[in-house]
């Protein structure tokens, strides 16, 4: 079983400011293609999850600039670069390399 | 647009099974891999089994494989998740999402369209 980890579970915010935060895989998500199988998501509160970021660093259709996704193999980082008001909710990594079972991680509950 | 409309609200007593739909609009469904999650209260998501909308291969969690079943019809555009011998830790938010790419993509692209959620109540 691959373990998610993530950090901090919960970081306070400034608007215009940036945020970064951190995901840690048990194993390695590095595809033999060349690509890490590691997806972002937010889910706000009372909704349904978004996908933000997919194979660790593309930009999901519709997603403003200012999210972007970097790491390799084991470390993940989700970074932020003007945090806006709307962007609170909880972030989960998701590890989609050694299904059949995908895998998420505890959150990192972004608050203002 | 994509749209992936679930079932209601449901509650069932402990021992009980339980079946959830999705119905699935504005897209070929069966040209897309569906996913079947779900959320316990402040609980992470968890990733409970998948099915390719056009062949019907199915995948599950091993958490699950022994106490679930996914079936799709192709002509109702729904996917259905089927819980057996519910106990009150299956008490969750239930989601069904759509694969970003299609089934035969060279690489995923994440889940990138979910349903509203449905609650599952577990009490006796």
């Amino acid at each position: 079983e691959i373990v998610m980890t993530q950090s901090p579970l919960s970081l306070p915010v400034t608007p215009g400011e940036p945020a970064s935060f951190s995901c840690r895989s048990s194993q390695s998500l590095l595809h033999r293609n060349g690509y890490n199988y590691l997806d972002w998501y937010l889910q706000k509160p009372g909704q349904s999850p978004q996908l933000l970021i997919y194979l660790a660093s593309n930009r999901a259709p519709g997603v403003p600039d200012r999210f972007s996704g970097s790491g390799s193999g084991t470390e993940f980082t989700l970074t932020i670069n003007r945090v806006e008001a709307e962007d609170v909710g909880t972030y989960y990594c998701m590890q989609a390399l050694h299904t059949p079972r995908f895998s998420f991680g505890p959150g990192t509950k972004v608050e203002i | 647009q994509v749209q992936l409309v679930q079932s209601g609200t449901a509650m069932k007593r402990p021992g009980a099974s339980v079946r959830l739909s999705c119905k699935a609009s504005g897209y070929f469904f069966a040209d897309y891999t569906l996913h079947w999650l779900r959320q316990a209260p402040g609980q992470r998501l968890e990733w409970v089994g998948w099915i390719n909308a056009g062949n019907g291969n199915t995948k599950f969690s091993e958490r699950f494989q022994d106490r679930v079943s996914i079936t799709g019809d192709t002509h109702a555009t729904t996917v259905y998740l089927e819980v057996r011998g519910l106990r009150s830790e299956d008490t969750a938010v239930y989601f069904c999402a759509r694969e970003t790419a299609v089934v035969m993509a060279p690489t995923p692209m994440g889940i990138g369209y979910w349903g509203q959620g449905t609650l599952v109540t577990v009490s006796s």
